[in-house]
């Protein structure tokens, strides 16, 4: 596709249920990045792949986010036994690492934990 | 760690130009960016500039960074109602690659 798709486009869960997000960067773009945007903190960085290099995690908020990408193209993002404080949108990114690393958002997630 | 500040709200009446300001504190931010998020939607890159560069213009956009009090501008010309959104300013540098973002400016564009 032209621009990064993220889905679902809207979650409501549960207190305590696991959520997945999934992302799909601009087709050759080699990093690939996971922000949230919540009313109380803004937007945050959370991890960052770049290649087959070890992700940067350190914006990871609780051992209960983790996120995978597999064959340096599709990224899943979960949340296990999620918590209210969770709620927000979650952003992911693709940059073609070296040009500016310019970063192309896609439409996000909402996510609602009940 | 890296800050990013700008003002919450601006807003100017339909063909006046807007200007959005925004202070950073990482001295060695490389790039510096303006992001524009419409209600209900992701981020759309507007432009971003090189920290060795003071200015750029693209159409009615035009970026103005001052280095030295780490201050960074975007000036919109003849501003529209569609104009009407959340700017947010963002910088990083090549060691950090992710980016911090300020809290984001609200434009009101009137009629």
């Amino acid at each position: 596709g032209a621009g990064v798709s993220q889905s679902p486009s809207n979650k409501v869960t549960e207190k305590g249920k696991d959520v997945e997000l999934r992302c799909d960067p601009i087709s050759g773009h080699t990093a690939l990045y996971w922000y949230r945007q919540s009313l109380g903190q803004g937007l945050e960085f959370l991890i960052y792949f770049q290649g087959n290099s070890a992700p940067d995690k350190s914006g990871l908020p609780s051992d209960r986010f983790s996120a995978e990408r597999t064959g340096g193209s599709v990224s899943t993002l979960t949340i296990q036994r999620t918590q209210q404080e969770d709620s927000a949108v979650y952003l992911c990114a693709s940059s073609l690492a070296g040009v500016a690393d310019t970063q192309y958002f896609g439409p996000g997630t909402r996510l609602t934990v009940l | 760690g890296e800050d990013v500040e700008q003002s919450l709200f601006l807003s100017v009446r339909e063909g006046d130009s807007s200007v959005i300001n925004c202070t950073y504190t990482d001295s060695s931010s490389t790039y510096l960016y303006w992001y524009k998020q419409e209600p209900g939607a992701g981020l759309q890159l507007l432009t971003y500039i090189f920290s060795n560069m003071d200015m750029k213009q693209d159409q009615r956009l035009t970026v103005l960074l001052n280095k030295k009090d780490k201050h960074l501008s975007l000036r919109i010309a003849d501003t529209q109602t569609g104009d009407s959104a959340i700017y947010f300013c963002a910088e990083t540098d090549t060691g950090r690659r992710a980016l911090t973002f300020g809290s984001g400016t609200r434009l009101q564009v009137q009629p």
